[in-house]
């Protein structure tokens, strides 16, 4: 199966402050995807990132709180910005590699933030 | 748009005993149906998908799920249950004419296997 890496792997943040989560993918991708699974929730789509172009975010998401960043083709970063208690959640890369099972898309380990 | 439905937060089952996990889906077009497995303290793990051909789609670890067109169900089974198949189960769903665009997951089911 594809490896998406994620780092870091969980971190423990002050409200007020921001920070980046990294993924990266072992093949190239066109696009990768940001979720958010709040605690005991689903996931839910912040936002598609393309290469080379602005990412697309979803209802509720804005490019202030989670600027996104896609600079080739397999690797982005997402920054949760000015963070409070609310955004204490897992969150989660994916992307559908080009040499994985066709149509699916595959995950990374996830981000567990916790915002005091 | 595109929909997904998990109507049990928790199915407890007996090891040993056949377990269904229900799913039901809802997209303009035909679908592309996928089941996820996510274990504590770990991401998500893929389990099986349908695309197209014969409905019954066969996955990892035993697991199976039926496509119903008419239902509109993609419920996931497995005959015999482990007590190590205890996880969380998400079902997700893509339009196939919609490109390549990302997955809508269902609120997703606990699934307690107990020994």
């Amino acid at each position: 199966s594809a490896v998406i890496s994620q780092k870091p792997s969980r971190d423990i943040c002050q409200r007020g402050t921001s920070l980046t989560i990294q993924c990266q993918v072992d093949s190239q991708v066109t696009m990768m995807f940001w979720y958010r699974q709040q605690p005991g929730q689903s996931l839910t789509l912040i936002a598609t990132a393309n290469q080379g172009s602005e990412a697309t975010y979803e209802s509720g998401f804005v490019i202030d709180k989670f600027p996104i960043s896609r600079p080739n083709l397999t690797f982005s970063t997402l920054t949760v910005s000015n963070m409070s208690p609310e955004d204490s959640s897992i969150y989660l890369c994916s992307a559908t590699p080009p040499r994985t099972v066709k149509e699916t898309q595959y995950f990374g380990p996830g981000t567990r933030l916790l915002v005091l | 748009a595109q929909s997904v439905a998990q109507p049990e937060d928790q199915v407890n089952v007996a090891e040993g005993n056949p377990l269904t996990v229900k799913c039901t889906y809802s997209v303009s077009g035909n679908p592309y149906l996928f089941w996820y497995v996510q274990y504590p303290n770990r991401g998500l793990q893929f389990l099986l998908k349908y695309i197209t051909g014969d409905n019954l789609v066969k996955g990892s670890y035993g697991f199976e799920a039926e496509f119903n067109k008419s239902q509109t169900s993609f419920h996931l089974k497995k005959p015999s249950a482990l007590v190590s198949d205890s996880a969380l189960y998400f079902c997700a769903v893509r339009d196939r004419d919609s490109g390549n665009t990302p997955l809508v997951f269902g609120k997703g089911t606990r699934l307690s296997v107990i020994a």
